[in-house]
């Protein structure tokens, strides 16, 4: 069965750090690539950033508004992906979600989800 | 970016009424486009990926369609279990972008 643990969610001042993980089991974790998401709190949901599987370069995407702050990587050997975040903003308090992407007919889409992680900035 | 335009934002309906919901995409995104369904407190499930297959285990009763930039999902008889909000969300190309979602509510 297809399982993804997201952790590392909680409360952080504006300006800090935080690091997400996302672990995986129930399939060959370093044969996909990853998305992350979030959803702030009442709001819709919002793609964050995706990371290719090794084969492809583990190259890396990212929405605008968190490009330079926010870094995706992963490491197979443990089937986890993370996501760094640095220079949090009040703005990125949301639930934060990783999901498996299944790339078909050239389109890559989201197939499973974890169950999120909430992270809260606040001062 | 592509922008997605979802409507309507809410939707009162009937067990057994037949809904459609309609997303356009600001530039032709083929058929990029996924539907997800999302109940309080529950991370999303997808429902069709690539504008209108359907996700292994999702009900028949959910279909989609369009391409280029005006899709539908269409709930054929709604039953008690899809009261929840759905979103689409291209998937042509980087940066992915959500519609605003769709809140179905029951009459």
């Amino acid at each position: 069965e297809v399982q993804l643990v997201e952790s590392g969610g909680g409360l952080v001042q504006p300006g800090r750090s935080l690091r997400l993980s996302c672990t995986a089991s129930g399939f060959t974790f370093g044969d996909y690539g990853m998305n992350w998401f979030r959803q702030a709190p009442g709001k819709g949901l919002e793609w964050v950033g995706f990371i290719s599987i090794k084969s492809y370069g583990g190259t890396t995407e990212y929405v605008a508004s968190v490009k330079g702050r926010f870094t995706i990587s992963r490491d197979d050997s443990k089937s986890i992906a993370y996501l760094q975040m640095n220079s949090l903003k009040i703005e990125d308090t949301g639930v934060y979600y990783c999901t498996r992407v299944v790339t078909y007919s050239g389109y890559d889409s989201s197939d499973y989800w974890g169950q999120g992680t909430l992270v809260t900035v606040s001062s | 970016d592509i922008q997605m335009t979802q409507s309507p934002s809410s939707l009162s309906a009937s067990v057994g009424d037949r809904v459609t919901i309609t997303c356009r995409a600001s530039q032709g995104i083929r058929n990029g486009l996924g539907w997800y369904q999302q109940k309080p407190g529950k991370a999303p499930k997808r429902l069709i990926y690539v504008a209108s297959i359907l996700q292994s285990g999702v009900p028949s009763r959910f279909s989609g369609s369009g391409s280029d930039t005006e899709f539908t999902l269409t709930i054929s008889s709604l039953q008690p279990e899809d009261f929840a909000t759905y979103y689409c969300l291209q998937h042509n190309s980087y940066p992915f972008t959500f519609g605003q979602g769709t809140k179905l509510e029951i009459k």
